[in-house]
């Protein structure tokens, strides 16, 4: 199983907005639009953020955004704010191993 | 609002099975995936699994020799086995609901550590 591909890091400063990307092959995010998203700080369980490549859990703030483009997902955080400061993970439904993770990445908040 | 909550054991010997179990509460077990998902300290998630309310099962590959997950819905529970632990098994252990669309409720996750 390969995991899907995150930059390990991504920083902004408050009320920039950063994007963070998620590449998979023609066997997971390229095939199916079952791409999610999941916020994670310290010592806490994962939270579900962006479902379905770009739906929002009733509820959830708007500054969160998904979409996707061939093998690659992208979630974007608009009006970057002290507590989007947090671990960012995707996942996507796969052919072979019926779900994925990324490699996470560590969002900083200057 | 649905909740879930992993138990069982902290310390599991090198060699032997790790036996977890989810408790869900506040919402039916039935029509849905109930999965298991794990993070090493300080590394990513890893998907190990899932069973569906009637009981069929879809294992990550590179565990699937080694796993068991099983649903008691009379009990609204369901379990993780994972056989001949490694050091490589330690983590955190989480379980989770998916609704088809992600996972949308987690337990707060209990730490195995496999040690002699």
């Amino acid at each position: 199983q390969t995991a899907l591909t995150q930059p390990a890091s991504v920083s902004g400063s408050p009320g920039q907005s950063i994007t963070i990307s998620c590449t998979g092959t023609s066997s997971d995010i390229g095939a199916y639009d079952y791409v999610s998203w999941y916020q994670q700080h310290p010592g806490k369980a994962p939270k579900l953020i962006i479902y379905q490549v770009s739906d929002r859990p009733s509820g959830l703030s708007n500054r969160f955004s998904g979409s996707k483009s061939g093998n690659t997902a992208s979630l974007t955080i608009s009006g970057l704010q002290a507590e989007d400061e947090a671990d960012y993970y995707c996942s996507s439904y796969s052919s072979s191993t019926t779900h994925v993770f990324g490699t996470g990445t560590r969002v900083s908040v200057l | 609002q649905v909740q879930l909550q992993e138990s069982g054991p902290g310390l599991v010997k090198p060699s032997e099975t790790l036996s977890l179990t989810c408790t869900v509460s506040g919402g039916s077990i039935s029509s849905l995936y109930w999965t298991w998902i794990r993070q090493p300290p300080g590394k990513g998630l890893e998907w190990i699994g899932y069973v569906y309310s009637s009981g069929g099962t879809s294992y990550n590959p590179s565990l699937k020799s080694r796993v068991t997950i099983s649903v008691d819905t009379s009990n609204s529970q369901f379990s993780l086995s994972l056989s001949s632990v490694t050091a490589a098994d330690t983590a955190v252990y989480y379980c989770a609901r998916d609704n088809t669309r992600g996972f949308d409720f987690w337990g707060q996750g209990t730490l195995v550590s496999v040690s002699s």
